[in-house]
């Protein structure tokens, strides 16, 4: 069946440093992809979204790079700070299937001071 | 910045016990969504709700759960009689209208089924 999923589970990564969070999907016939960020005890909170006409985006200290080619989504975080310790899920969104999300299974991030 | 508010942050039930989850999700906003996620795991669609009725539903979503907008704000998910592995976070959405795919979520209610 159609899928979301992650490369890693667990990345860990320096104070100051770039981090870089994969993502495959399966169901080519998506519409939107979108990273959400989960901090402990709260909900998915939007960080940023790519249409699948698109090949990149850039937001503040995030970049979401697509790749249809090889059915890959990333997530660049520049600088990273203590603040962005969390779990980043990606999902994919199917207008035609009510705008329902399909999440992966998560990656979590730890900065290191 | 637009809220969507859930009530109980934490209810603990007895296997078999009805249970009520409340969600004020953004006003003005049509469509509505329930996710859960299991401890540990990814988050999963429920259902979503236009317009006072049932959109979509997943294999979840089983004759146990029903969805309600008793109120025209309010916006509950009822399950009849837990089971344990109903325990999870519970999320309410509501599409924040910025972004096709910018929903903002609640902050959830832990349900514990003992």
């Amino acid at each position: 069946g159609e899928s979301v999923g992650l490369h890693l589970p667990t990345l860990s990564v320096q104070e100051g440093d770039n981090s870089i969070i994969n993502c495959a999907y399966s169901n080519s016939a998506s519409d939107y992809f979108i990273w959400y960020k989960q901090e402990s005890g709260k909900g998915p909170q939007f960080i940023i979204d790519i249409r699948s006409n698109m090949d990149k985006r850039q937001g503040q200290r995030v970049t979401v790079l697509l790749n249809k080619t090889v059915k890959h989504l990333s997530l660049q975080i520049a600088a990273t700070q203590p603040g962005d310790s969390a779990v980043y899920f990606c999902a994919e969104n199917m207008v035609a299937a009510g705008n329902k999300l399909t999440f992966g299974g998560g990656t979590r991030v730890l900065v290191k001071p | 910045e637009p809220e969507v508010t859930q009530t109980p942050s934490h209810q603990v039930t007895q296997m078999g016990q009805e249970v009520i989850l409340r969600c004020v999700p953004i006003s003005n906003h049509l469509y509505f969504y329930w996710y859960r996620q299991i401890l540990g795991q990814k988050v999963e669609f429920l259902v979503s709700f236009y317009n006072n009725e049932i959109s979509e539903k997943s294999e979840i979503f089983d004759d146990q759960f029903s969805v309600e907008r008793p109120d025209g704000s309010n916006f509950t998910l009822k399950i009849r009689s837990t089971k344990l592995e109903d325990s999870a976070m519970y999320f309410c959405a509501s599409p924040d209208g910025s972004e096709v795919g910018g929903y903002t979520f609640g902050s959830g209610t832990r349900l514990t089924v003992v």
